[in-house]
């Protein structure tokens, strides 16, 4: 497995502000991924982050309102901008260890609320 | 278009009485199936990785079973320390290592 912190752990923003998220992992990882989690619902994949790459969107995602760092193997940052009330989520980042296994981990989660 | 349905949406048993979670996919070539457990306010635990049909995983009182369009999480006795929410992933082999998750089974056991 793989030992992987977010700071901060939750936050309460006012709206058009924003927020950094950080991602730490105990080991080098290849692929680190940042999720979201609106209330009740489950994951949705935001973007992945590949050491030495602009990270890689999904549809509906974009870099303006959730850019992304990918310094080194094992940090990564995701950051909300211009945040409104329907930012308010979980925000997750995982890691792929690239064992093979294809398995992800998570980290705690950063619970934001946008007021 | 890859999808993942879990059922039920929520299940309350009572200590000690087994039951079944059940995750039905769609998916163009399964790289893997993944089942993770959630806390509220926390992150997902991963608990299994399944990878082709007839594969069994076990783990305390739970197993994970496999086949071409679904997998089943059984869980053998429960215990109150047990209720969660339980999620269900899948990752295609054409989009290696984007993860596709359902929308969970919240799990109460009774004491």
């Amino acid at each position: 497995s793989a030992v992987i912190s977010q700071k901060p752990s939750r936050d309460i923003c006012q709206r058009g502000t924003s927020l950094t998220i950080q991602c730490q992992v105990d080991s080098q990882v290849t692929m680190m991924f940042w999720y979201r989690q609106q209330p009740g619902q489950s994951l949705t994949l935001i973007a992945t982050a590949n050491q030495g790459s602009e990270a890689t969107y999904e549809s509906g995602f974009v870099i303006d309102k959730f850019p992304i760092s990918r310094p080194n193997l094992t940090f990564s940052t995701l950051t909300v901008s211009n945040m409104s009330p329907e930012d308010s989520s979980i925000y997750l980042c995982s890691v792929d260890k690239g064992t093979g296994e294809d398995t992800q981990y998570f980290g705690p989660g950063t619970r934001l609320t946008v007021l | 278009e890859d999808q993942v349905t879990q059922s039920p949406e929520a299940l309350r048993l009572q200590e000690g009485e087994s039951s079944s979670l059940n995750c039905s996919y769609t998916v163009s070539g399964l790289r893997g199936l993944f089942w993770y457990r959630q806390d509220p306010g926390k992150g997902p635990e991963f608990l299994f990785t399944l990878y082709s049909a007839g594969e069994e995983k076990e783990k305390e009182r739970l197993k994970a079973t496999l086949t071409k369009k679904e997998s089943f999480l059984h869980i053998t006795a429960p215990k109150p320390e047990d209720s969660a929410t339980y999620l269900c992933a899948v990752q295609a082999g054409s989009s290696a290592s984007k993860i596709i998750f359902g929308s969970g089974t919240r799990l109460s056991i009774r004491p």
